[in-house]
């Protein structure tokens, strides 16, 4: 069964800082991998998705990176905004139980400090 | 392009009683999941619908159903409703059915009293 984990599940960083967000997945055997962000009580925007057979996608100050041999994914945003506050999940779609379906980590809840 | 609309934005329910949710995809798209998401279980797949067929489903019991029109819209519903589920239920469209970019929509906060 496909488990996504996303560490750490909170990161409080100062304006202007690089950082990265971590997901990683125990089944390497997947379609793709989609990074979302959720502003409180909101709905999910999608912000990059990755296909199997990509190891990157880049939009504005976003990164995302996929590594599917080690099940790893990361989340790059540079020079962060208080505005990039947001709990930021990653998901992976699987073949699961005779359903394809999207399976999410439980997201890193991101702080930036003005 | 207009986004997922999904109507009611909230709604409160007692127990044993039945709740149908609505959700409008983006101009297009045929396909419509439905996500139920919870402080302690996080967000987990319900159903997708395309081409007004259930193409995939997820683990959750009967008393979740749904069902797509000709015009791609979906309702969800729910019966017999138990505290538990209380959730933000989201869902998302896409315009080429399964394992491509998911759009969502803003979610129906149900409580369940």
């Amino acid at each position: 069964k496909q488990e996504v984990t996303q560490i750490p599940a909170a990161l409080s960083v100062p304006e202007g800082e690089n950082l990265v967000l971590n997901c990683s997945f125990t089944d390497s055997a997947i379609y793709n991998l989609q990074w979302f962000r959720q502003d409180p009580g909101k709905g999910l925007t999608s912000l990059l998705l990755i296909q199997s057979s990509q190891r990157e996608q880049t939009s504005g100050r976003l990164n995302a990176s996929l590594d599917k041999s080690s099940g790893r994914s990361t989340l790059y945003i540079a020079a962060s905004q208080p505005g990039d506050s947001a709990t930021y999940l990653c998901a992976v779609w699987v073949r699961q139980g005779g359903s394809e379906k999207l399976v999410f980590g439980k997201g890193t809840k991101l702080t930036v400090n003005p | 392009k207009a986004g997922v609309t999904q109507t009611p934005r909230y709604l409160i329910k007692t127990r044993g009683q039945q709740v149908t949710l609505s959700c409008s995809p983006i101009s297009g798209h045929r396909s419509v999941s439905w996500y139920q998401q919870t402080p302690g279980q996080g967000l987990q797949f319900l159903f997708e619908y395309f081409s007004e067929t259930q193409r995939n489903k997820g683990n959750f019991p009967g008393r979740f159903s749904g069902r797509q029109f000709s015009n791609s819209r979906s309702e969800m519903n729910v019966s017999t409703l138990e505290l538990g589920d209380s959730a933000l239920y989201l869902c998302a469209s896409s315009g080429r059915g399964s394992h491509n970019e998911q759009f969502f929509g803003p979610g129906t906060r149900l409580t369940v009293l």
